[in-house]
C-alpha cells in the first residue's frame, strides 16, 4: 500500500522567515510527487517532482525530490502571511493511474505578521 | 475557464438518509476524480471516472457510489448516511492526457450528518 508522510504536522512562523516541509513516501512504482497548497477551499497545484536532484522553483516557492531516500522538501523563502494554508504531498497510485493519488495529512503553516 | 465546480457547497442531513453531490468538470476534462477530506484520515481517493466508466476505486463502503454523464458531469452518491461521513467531498478534474497527476480541485460540498 502506497503510504506519504509529512512533516511537520504544524508549523507557526513569523513573517520573513524561511521554512522547510518534509514529505517521505512508501511506493512501490515511483513515477511522480505532488505538492498541493490548500488554503480555506480547493487544493490548488504546486509543483510535479519526477527526478531527483533537480529543483523546481516558482518565486518564493521551491521544492526537490531525493528518490534514493524516497523524499521530497518544499521550501518557502521570505514567508509571507498569505503563504499560511495546508500543504499537501501526494504521489500517484503505483497500480498505474495518474488519478488515484495517495496523499500525507499536510502539513498546516501559519505565518504571523 | 471556468474551473471545477461544485454543488451543494454546504449541506446537512442525518443518519439514514441520502445525499447526491454534484461535480462539473473544467471543459475539455474527461477525467472526474472524487476525495473525502476529513481532519483524521485526511484527503482519501473515491472513485475515478473517465468516458462515463469507473477506472478506479478506493477503499469506500458500497455506501459509496458515483456516475459520470456523456458531458463528463460527474455525481456521487452516499446511501444510510453515517455520523462519520461528515466530511468535505472534493472533485476533482483532469485532461487525462499526458499523465502529469495533476489534478484540478473544485471547492468541494462539506457534508454534516446529524
Amino acid at each position: 500500500e502506497d503510504k506519504v508522510v509529512q512533516s511537520p504536522l504544524s508549523l507557526v512562523v513569523h513573517e520573513g522567515d524561511t521554512v522547510t516541509l518534509n514529505c517521505s513516501y512508501e511506493v512501490t512504482n515511483f513515477r511522480s510527487l505532488l505538492w498541493y497548497k490548500q488554503e480555506k477551499k480547493a487544493p490548488t497545484f504546486l509543483f510535479m517532482l519526477t527526478s531527483s536532484g533537480i529543483e523546481k522553483k516558482s518565486g518564493r516557492l521551491s521544492s526537490i525530490l531525493d528518490k534514493k531516500e524516497l523524499f521530497s522538501i518544499l521550501n518557502i523563502t521570505a514567508t509571507q502571511t498569505g503563504d499560511s494554508a495546508v500543504y499537501l504531498c501526494a504521489v500517484p497510485n503505483s497500480g498505474g493511474s495518474n488519478y488515484k493519488l495517495t496523499f500525507g495529512k499536510g502539513t498546516l503553516l501559519t505565518v504571523n505578521p | 475557464k471556468a474551473g471545477v465546480t461544485q454543488t451543494p457547497r454546504y449541506l446537512i442531513k442525518t443518519r439514514g438518509q441520502q445525499v447526491t453531490l454534484s461535480c462539473s468538470p473544467i471543459s475539455g476534462h474527461r477525467s472526474v476524480s472524487w476525495y473525502q477530506q476529513t481532519p483524521g484520515q485526511g484527503l482519501q481517493f473515491l472513485f475515478e471516472y473517465f468516458s462515463e466508466t469507473q477506472r478506479n476505486k478506493g477503499n469506500f463502503p458500497g455506501r459509496f457510489s458515483g456516475r459520470q454523464f456523456s458531458n463528463s458531469r460527474s455525481e456521487m452518491n452516499v446511501s444510510t448516511l453515517e455520523l462519520g461521513d461528515s466530511a468535505l467531498y472534493l472533485c476533482a478534474s483532469s485532461l487525462a492526457v499526458g499523465n502529469t497527476g495533476e489534478l484540478f480541485f473544485g471547492e468541494g460540498s462539506r457534508l454534516t450528518v446529524l
